[in-house]
């Protein structure tokens, strides 16, 4: 069974900054791993979807990055905002999606 | 485009009652899936649909869950009897998926389940 974490589980930074989410997981045989945002009593938004060929996806602001043989992926941030405040999931897709349990992003004004 | 509908969007029930969720997904999104969502957690699959056919129910508690998508449309998912345990937020999600493709799942805002 895939066991996907996120690090760190909580994070809080001034506006402006730019941050740096992190995932991992344990089998790398996957098709795709997708970065979804929940925001508080919401369901999730797809921020990104990169497939098991590419290395990397770029959205505005947001940049995700997959090295499936480390089973890693990293999500990154530029300039945040305070409307980036929310709970960042990553998912990697083999035989099914299994969700990590999250960042709780926070930023300040 | 009209997104996932979900209802309701909270339920309250005592334990071994019975409860259903419904979902409509996106037009012509051929594959449907249903998350549980416990607090402080990750969503978990219980059952992807294709079209009306099962693609995956592995997680599904089978004793007390049950979910069926006639027509291929929208999708009805059942517990009966509930347990504490069950309380979480349940969502439904949908993707084109054609055969083999990979793409973006749209989810819906999700049931708040409470089991007193």
């Amino acid at each position: 069974k895939q066991e996907v974490t996120q690090i760190p589980a909580a994070l809080s930074v001034p506006e402006g900054e730019n941050l740096v989410l992190n995932c991992s997981f344990t089998d790398s045989a996957i098709y795709n791993l997708q970065w979804f945002r929940q925001d508080p009593g919401k369901g999730l938004t797809s921020l990104l979807l990169i497939q098991s060929s590419q290395r990397e996806q770029t959205s505005g602001r947001l940049n995700a990055s997959l090295d499936k043989s480390s089973g890693r992926s990293t999500l990154y941030i530029a300039a945040s905002q305070p409307g980036d405040s929310a709970t960042y999931l990553c998912a990697p897709e083999g035989n099914q999606f299994y969700f990590g349990t999250g960042t709780s992003l926070t930023v300040i004004p | 485009e009209a997104g996932v509908a979900q209802s309701p969007r909270y339920k309250i029930i005592e334990k071994r009652q019975s409860v259903a969720f419904w979902c409509n997904p996106i037009s012509g999104h051929a594959t449907l899936y249903w998350y549980q969502q416990i607090l402080g957690q990750g969503p978990k699959l219980l059952i992807q649909f294709q079209n009306n056919g099962v693609v995956d129910d592995s997680q599904l508690p089978k004793d007390r869950f049950s979910a069926e998508r006639l027509k291929g449309v929208d999708s009805t998912l059942k517990i009966q009897p509930a347990k504490l345990e069950d309380s979480a937020v349940y969502l439904c999600a949908s993707s084109l998926r054609l055969a083999g493709a990979t793409d973006t799942q749209y989810f819906g805002p999700g049931t708040r389940l409470t089991v007193l």
